[in-house]
């Protein structure tokens, strides 16, 4: 079975630049999690989604961050304009939908980003 | 924000040993309990989920308690091998069904 894909696995780019980090969910699965892991602050969430509907955003950063999942299996994570402090690991997860969080989410391999 | 809490923060067990080690949350509005297993250069792997009070789980050598009254479960691995080395990270569900993460507990096992 295939798991969670992330694109690309590592991305260095000058700061200034956009950023498009990209995910695709299990089949099957209706929740999405994009999450930000760095030294200091451990891996916070950053947005959800259910069945294609974010949820909470409450994470995002700032308004430099977007994401979108345009269809059910699929979704992007944009930071524009970068900065180096945005420099993290960027994991997305997924899980079936099901109601007091009881099922257990499934993770990609993470994005390493870099911005210089 | 909530507060999660793992405890220790790092723990160096030789082979062969069982160990143990907590994660705290709070006990109001309770949802579940996640547990993830996180080896260096890889991406968390869900170890068990946890929804009732009292529940126990186990997988192998690993088990887990939860006790949502006074808001802590515990993770034991019995018979320590070297493959256990990793982060071993819980995350609580409140209401907003958000999992929240702690920081986890950094696992080395001596051979």
């Amino acid at each position: 079975d295939a798991g969670v894909i992330q694109s690309p696995r590592h991305e260095v780019t000058e700061m200034g630049q956009e950023v498009t980090l990209r995910c695709k969910l299990i089949s099957g699965h209706n929740s999405l999690f994009w999450y930000r892991q760095t030294m200091m602050r451990g891996l916070e969430l950053l947005i959800y989604f259910n069945n294609n509907v974010p949820i909470d955003d409450s994470g995002m950063p700032e308004d430099r961050f977007s994401a979108k999942m345009p269809n059910a299996s699929f979704s992007t994570l944009k930071i524009q304009p970068s900065e180096p402090r945005d420099s993290a690991v960027y994991f997305c997860a997924s899980s079936l939908r099901a109601s007091g969080g009881n099922q257990p989410q499934h993770f990609g391999d993470g994005t390493r980003l870099s911005i210089l | 924000i909530l507060n999660v809490e793992q405890s220790p923060q790092s723990l160096h067990v030789q082979e062969g040993d069982s160990t143990n080690f907590t994660c705290s949350f709070p006990s109001s509005n309770f949802y579940a309990l996640h547990w993830y297993r996180w080896e260096t250069a890889k991406s968390p792997e869900a170890l068990f989920v946890m929804t009732l009070n009292g529940d126990e789980k186990k997988k192998g050598r690993i088990s887990a308690t939860l006790n949502t009254k006074e808001g802590y479960s515990y993770l034991y691995i019995k018979g320590s091998q070297p493959e256990d080395s990793a982060t071993y990270l819980c995350a609580f569900i409140g209401g907003n069904e958000k999992l929240t993460f702690g920081t986890g507990t950094r696992l080395t096992i001596i051979p």
